[in-house]
């Protein structure tokens, strides 16, 4: 079954602490994106990478890192620099080779800082 | 500043009725535009979408039209079903590919029974 994983489903972490968000797929895409979602904000752009060893910053970006070392794989950091972690994220990719920009979302994570 | 706009928050229609949800945007470069649904504590999924060569999309009940000299996207759901409410997202890119979407920040629209 082709398709995003991310776990866990819900995360609870403690005011300070870094926390770690996991996001697979095996669409064989090459881009994939993080995404923030806040009632009434809709789905803002963190991080988002075109290509393995890649990533450019979205438009919020502040308090989060990624890595993109491998292709299925684009775990996204929430530092204890953002200021208010409490969200949830959701991770995509895409590909060209599909419907143009169509890209497919992960189930999410919500994340609940303490 | 938003460069995609949904100015609705929420709409409510009778099941069996037309829902149209509107979109709106600034950047004249964009050139393909996308609809997503979501459900609660779910990733959206896509639903339809238009390229600017074209002023209309159909697929099913659901239908968007673009007017691209207002800068204006209206999805169109006919007939409509309890199923059918969730948050509905409009999405704009321009031509480059695998460059990410825009959001606009949705509208919940809920189908009364």
């Amino acid at each position: 079954d082709g398709g995003i994983t991310q776990s866990p489903k819900y995360l609870f972490r403690k005011e300070g602490q870094n926390v770690t968000l996991s996001c697979e797929q095996n669409l064989n895409h090459d881009a994939m994106y993080w995404y923030r979602q806040d009632p009434g904000q809709g789905l803002r752009l963190i991080y988002y990478s075109q290509i393995v060893n890649d990533f450019q910053k979205g438009d919020i970006a502040e308090g989060y890192s990624v890595s993109r070392e491998k292709k299925e794989s684009f775990p996204l950091t929430v530092t204890s620099a953002q200021k208010n972690p409490t969200a949830f994220y959701l991770c995509a990719s895409s590909s060209p080779g599909g419907i143009r920009n169509e890209q497919f979302f992960g189930p999410g994570t919500r994340l609940t800082v303490l | 500043d938003q460069q995609v706009k949904q100015n609705s928050p929420s709409l409510s229609v009778q099941e069996g009725r037309i829902s149209i949800l509107n979109c709106d945007y600034t950047n004249s470069m964009f050139d393909y535009f996308l609809w997503y649904k979501k459900y609660p504590a779910e990733g959206p999924t896509f639903l339809i979408s238009i390229s600017s060569i074209k002023d209309k999309n159909e697929d099913g009940r659901f239908t968007v039209f673009l007017n691209k000299s207002a800068k204006h996207l209206s999805l169109h759901i006919v007939p409509s079903q309890p199923g059918d409410s969730a948050v509905y997202f409009c999405a704009a890119v321009g031509n480059s590919g695998n460059t990410p979407l825009v959001f606009g920040k949705g509208t919940r629209l809920s189908v009364i029974a």
